[in-house]
């Protein structure tokens, strides 16, 4: 059975200021990863996704993330953060042609001046 | 362009009533679920269904039942509220895995109950 998890459950940074937010997995199939942000009192929205090829995906909000099989590991990063990115960001996975994603249980981002 | 949509939005019950959670979706998906989103525990499988007619259970489909008559809509059914039920409910839908590989799911803004 696969399983994510996002260790940090809240991340504060200062305004400008690089983050990472950690996801590792477990599946014993070829996978497909997400980071989905949750913005307060509305629903998920979809940040970026790994399907094959380039194991550095760019998203949409300047955030990347890097797919590292070895490590079982899929961590969201930005260089420099926005008090607009204080939200929720939560990572999934999906199993080939599963037709379910396994969500972490989240990170709070929060972002200060 | 809707998406997904959620009706309604907040809803306050007291135990023991009944009710039932819409999600509609103009996006021809397969695919729809509905999840629960509680502090600190993500978000949790209910039930969902990978095509008209069809359902399966999810990670905590215990006191609640869904439908999915129509491929568009995908109901959630409360027969009898408990407070335990108080929650975030979120509705997703996605393409299935044939109709392209790694779909992401699509959520509505979700409803949210309270069950006194």
């Amino acid at each position: 059975a696969q399983s994510v998890t996002q260790l940090d459950s809240q991340v504060p940074v200062f305004e400008e200021a690089p983050v990472e937010l950690r996801c590792n997995y477990s599946s014993s199939v070829s996978v497909y990863l997400f980071w989905y942000v949750q913005y307060p009192n509305q629903g998920l929205q979809l940040l970026l996704k790994y399907l094959s090829g380039s194991t550095l995906v760019k998203g949409i909000n300047g955030f990347e993330a890097e797919f590292n099989k070895s490590q079982t590991s899929f961590h969201l990063r930005k260089p420099s953060v926005h008090i607009s990115d204080t939200a929720e960001y939560f990572c999934a996975v999906r199993d080939g042609t599963a037709s379910k994603l396994t969500f972490g249980t989240g990170t709070r981002l929060q972002v200060t001046l | 362009n809707a998406g997904v949509t959620q009706t309604p939005k907040f809803r306050v019950l007291k135990t023991g009533q009944s009710m039932t959670l819409l999600c509609a979706q103009d996006m021809n998906h397969e695919y729809m679920y509905w999840y629960r989103q509680d502090p600190g525990m993500g978000l949790r499988l209910i039930h969902y269904s990978v095509g008209e007619g069809t359902t399966a259970k999810g990670e905590v489909p215990d006191g609640y039942n869904v439908s999915r008559l129509k491929k568009q809509n995908f109901l959630l059914g409360l027969e009898s509220a408990a407070p335990s039920q108080t929650s975030v409910y979120f509705c997703a839908s996605s393409y299935s895995w044939w109709q392209g590989e790694g779909q992401p799911q699509h959520f509505g803004d979700g409803t949210r109950l309270s069950i006194l």
